[in-house]
């Protein structure tokens, strides 16, 4: 079964800096789908970027950014320039790309952003 | 992207009784996801509502437990029966649209559950 890893618990940083958030993951398949979602005190679930595991091309959506290392399953999220309302639960997904379309969350970060 | 409404968006309820949750989508979507979120937890798929046809339970999750109803491709919901205090979690739908390269998965705003 996959697994996906969220070292952090918890993630400060000050505004206007750069972040990074890890995940690591645990599969046997070769192609997959991992995502970076954001949920905001509202709970409202976000999807911040997505990469497909047989792209070597890291995906970036403005300031966000990802470093995939696919040997290593190593999936971390770079927030640049960091602002206030980046503030939230970020999770980490995987999903495989054939069958089952469940998507598997790690455990969570939680960034704070201080002015 | 779809736009995803729940119903309601906050309940308390009394153990022992059921509440049902609606989740309505804008769009004729294929898969339609309920997950569960336990107080400062992740997300943990519940079952996959297939239109149609029964739903497709994960490890741990039973349909006597968490009934789900599918009657077409905008909607679904999920009953909690004979709810217990460890119940209390936020309940979100979630649903696939595109094809393969594009099958992205939205959430719609959940549904927060408290049970006495």
């Amino acid at each position: 079964a996959q697994t996906v890893t969220q070292s952090q618990p918890e993630m400060s940083v000050q505004e206007a800096e750069t972040v990074t958030l890890s995940c690591t993951y645990d599969t046997s398949e070769s192609d997959y789908y991992l995502f970076w979602y954001k949920q905001p005190p509202s709970r409202q679930m976000i999807l911040v970027i997505r990469q497909e595991a047989y792209k070597q091309q890291n995906a970036t959506e403005n300031r966000f950014s990802v470093n995939f290392q696919k040997a290593a399953k190593s999936f971390s999220l770079k927030i640049s320039d960091s602002q206030l309302g980046d503030a939230a639960m970020y999770f980490c997904a995987y999903r495989r790309i054939q069958g089952a379309q469940k998507l598997v969350f790690g455990q969570g970060t939680r960034l704070t952003i201080n002015p | 992207s779809a736009v995803i409404s729940q119903k309601p968006s906050r309940d308390i309820c009394q153990r022992g009784t059921s509440l049902t949750i609606q989740c309505q989508v804008d769009s004729q979507v294929t898969m339609m996801f309920w997950y569960r979120q336990q107080p400062g937890q992740s997300l943990t798929l519940i079952a996959t509502a297939n239109q149609g046809s029964e739903a497709t339970y994960e490890s741990g999750f039973v349909i006597d437990k968490f009934p789900i109803s599918r009657p077409n491709l905008t909607f679904s919901t999920l009953t909690v029966s004979n709810m217990s205090p460890e119940d209390s979690s936020i309940y979100l739908c979630s649903v696939a649209q595109g094809g393969l390269a594009g099958n992205e998965q939205f959430f719609g705003p959940g549904t927060r559950l408290t049970v006495l």
